[in-house]
């Protein structure tokens, strides 16, 4: 069976600290990798995917690919206010069909 | 652009009755089609897929049923709802313009059963 763990949080950092978020997946042949955000009671959003190992940024976020440790994460740097919400990471495979984690749960304090 | 809609938006109703909820997309033609639970304090979980009409496949044995009657509505029932049934129902389908991998939500149904 396929599994997306995610440490449940809650994450509670600073306001312009550097929140640091972290999945592993157990499925080896997974290809594609996705961050989610999902604010209370509100659809996940796509913020960040990743299909190669390294990294990737995009304006305040890194994506960190680790294939061989099968390992992904998400950092936020100047993390602000608006950005505490649930972070979810996705691992997709042959089939097409992402498998979620269940969340790490973001609190950025002023 | 790629919409998604669900409704209702929020429902409540009491255990044993049935359950309709619909999904329905524009902007995209012939999608995959997925239906997801979010139950309170767990993660998303993959109930029913389908790749045309007419075409489901269940992930998790339950009392729900899926169906796809057009290739852009998604049905998502059950004959007698349990306390279990309980959580966020959301409609996605793969991203336009993106891998088929990057799932696309609609806004979700908040179903509470009493």
């Amino acid at each position: 069976q396929k599994e997306v763990e995610q440490n449940s949080g809650p994450l509670s950092v600073p306001e312009g600290a550097i929140a640091s978020l972290n999945c592993t997946y157990s499925d080896r042949v997974s290809q594609s990798f996705f961050w989610y955000r999902q604010y209370s009671g509100k659809s996940p959003e796509l913020i960040m995917s990743i299909y190669s190992n390294g990294d990737k940024e995009d304006g305040r976020f890194t994506a960190q690919l680790n294939k061989a440790s099968q390992y992904v994460s998400l950092l936020i740097r100047d993390s602000q206010p608006s950005d505490s919400a649930t972070y979810l990471c996705a691992v997709a495979g042959g089939s097409y069909i992402p498998t979620f984690g269940r969340g790490t749960s973001l609190i950025v304090h002023p | 652009s790629q919409t998604i809609h669900q409704w209702p938006a929020t429902l409540v109703q009491p255990v044993g009755s049935p359950l309709s909820l619909e999904c329905t997309v524009e902007g995209t033609s012939n999608p995959n089609l997925y239906w997801y639970r979010q139950a309170a304090g767990r993660g998303l979980q993959l109930l029913f897929y389908s790749v045309g009409i007419g075409q489901i496949s269940s992930e998790v044995p339950q009392n729900l049923s899926a169906s796809r009657p057009q290739d852009r509505q998604f049905i998502l029932s059950s004959k007698k709802l349990l306390l279990s049934d309980s959580g966020f129902y959301l409609c996605a389908c793969p991203r336009q313009g993106a891998w088929d991998t990057e799932a696309f939500f609609g806004q979700g149904t908040r179903l509470t059963v009493v």
